[in-house]
């Protein structure tokens, strides 16, 4: 069974719109973090922000924030003010505290956005 | 800011031949890790390295691949004997801790293409 699901293969967004990605994860384990990674065409993983499963708010990191629904397991990106250069695929992962390093990606959403 | 170095940026070997991929992680970071992304795919964990040895190893990372930290800065990844489907980009990556809530930092990756 897929630990992330990200449902949207591409999503198109307007510049200076704002845009949200879904997420959402499969465990049984009471202890884990969520991850967005940015994908730019020119291949690099960038971290951009991390909710754990025990935090009482949604993460913030200036354009990018967290919908951190536990009780859905979801934790849907948003991204606020959206730039050309926000073109990329994300990437959202996990990993479950009693299950080893390895963060476990999701198949990624393709993010356009249009001037 | 600090940032995971991978070398080279591409790799083109013929199947069968051996191949080293180089990563310079973090200065003061202390858990290394292989991933690979094959064309079009989710990113896939190989292998997570600490204080010299492998602590976890997904069924992906076979008898074919081997990692190694030859020196103080310096954390390989080692295909022996190629395949056409070794072809991917593999990124090195690497973190503080191994806490949930720890990012793995990852390098730009190396594209790696078996003829």
């Amino acid at each position: 069974a897929q630990k992330i699901t990200q449902t949207q293969p591409g999503m198109f967004v307007q510049e200076k719109e704002a845009v949200t990605l879904d997420c959402t994860y499969d465990t049984s384990d009471p202890s884990y973090g969520l991850f967005w990674y940015k994908q730019p065409s020119s291949g690099e993983m960038i971290f951009l922000i991390y909710q754990g499963s025990y935090d009482q708010q949604n993460a913030t990191e200036g354009r990018y924030s967290l919908n951190f629904q536990k009780a859905r397991k979801s934790a849907n990106l948003v991204i606020s003010a959206s730039q050309l250069g926000d073109s990329a695929m994300y990437f959202c992962a996990m990993r479950e505290a009693n299950s080893g390093y390895a963060l476990n990606f999701g198949k990624g959403t393709s993010l356009l956005v249009t001037p | 800011e600090p940032e995971v170095t991978q070398t080279p940026s591409h790799q083109v070997t013929q199947m069968g031949q051996e191949v080293i991929l180089r990563c310079v992680p973090i200065s003061n970071h202390l858990y290394f890790y292989w991933y690979r992304q094959i064309l079009g795919q989710k990113v896939e964990f190989l292998v997570s390295f600490y204080n010299n040895e492998i602590s976890e190893k997904s069924e992906i990372f076979d008898d074919q691949f081997s990692v190694e930290r030859p020196d103080g800065s310096n954390f390989t990844l080692k295909i022996r004997s190629t395949k056409l489907e070794d072809s991917a980009m593999y990124f090195c990556a690497s973190s503080v801790g191994t806490g949930r809530n720890q990012p793995q930092h990852f390098g730009d990756g190396t594209r790696l293409s078996i003829l």
